[in-house]
């Protein structure tokens, strides 16, 4: 079965400064997909960026990057000048394709809630 | 706006009463799904449609149904709720299973069962 693992809970950084959110996953699949998804306080489910497993180049959207490492199945995000705008609960989800079954599920870690300082 | 309405928002039951949660999509997506959020849990797939007439079970279906009578609508019922029951609730839709596309998801019913 696969699983998504996100180890920190909560995390603060200061407005304008860096932070990296971290993400391991486990799977003995070789074709699946990686995502980011931010959830703000309105409770809507934001898509921020994804990560084809078969694409070596890291995922980037504007301020938001990743840091994919297939063989340590670590996913991480990165955002930069961070804004107050940021602050949500960030999930990892995961997302393998199997080409012959009914449909190809997301699989969600437990979050982690990150608070922009100002 | 197109996308995923939930209804209701936000409702408190009591234990052992019934209700059903309500998801439509204006997208023409073929798949729906249930997920719940709880606390240091992440959201967890309850059940799923790949087309109309069609359902699933997906992690936790335990205490659940759902129809898909039409395309645009998934419906959630709880038949006797359990204060276990309480959580929020996401629906999302898919146009098909390619992970191109993405999931659009709504914007969550929180259900207390006292």
């Amino acid at each position: 079965a696969q699983t998504v693992t996100q180890s920190q809970p909560e995390m603060s950084v200061q407005e304008a400064e860096t932070v990296t959110l971290s993400c391991t996953y486990d799977t003995s699949e070789s074709n699946y997909y990686l995502f980011w998804y931010k959830q703000p306080p309105s409770r809507q489910m934001i898509l921020v960026i994804r990560q084809e497993a078969y694409k070596q180049q890291n995922a980037t959207e504007n301020r938001f990057s990743v840091n994919f490492q297939k063989a340590a199945k670590s996913f991480s995000l990165k955002i930069s000048d961070s804004q107050l705008g940021d602050t949500a609960m960030y999930f990892c989800a995961f997302m393998t394709l199997y080409y012959g079954g009914a449909t190809n599920k997301l699989i969600f870690g437990t979050g982690t809630l990150l608070a922009v300082q100002p | 706006n197109a996308g995923v309405t939930q209804t209701p928002k936000f409702r408190v039951l009591k234990t052992g009463q019934s209700m059903t949660l309500l998801c439509a999509q204006d997208m023409n997506h073929e798949y729906m799904y249930w997920y719940r959020q709880d606390p240091g849990m992440g959201l967890r797939l309850i059940h799923y449609s790949v087309g109309e007439g069609t359902t699933a079970k997906g992690e936790v279906p335990d205490g659940y149904n759902v129809s898909r009578l039409k395309k645009q609508n998934f419906l959630l019922g709880l038949e006797s709720a359990a204060p276990s029951q309480t959580s929020v609730y996401f629906c999302a839709s898919s146009l098909d299973r390619s992970p191109n596309y993405g999931y659009t998801f709504g914007s969550g019913t929180r259900l207390t069962v006292v």
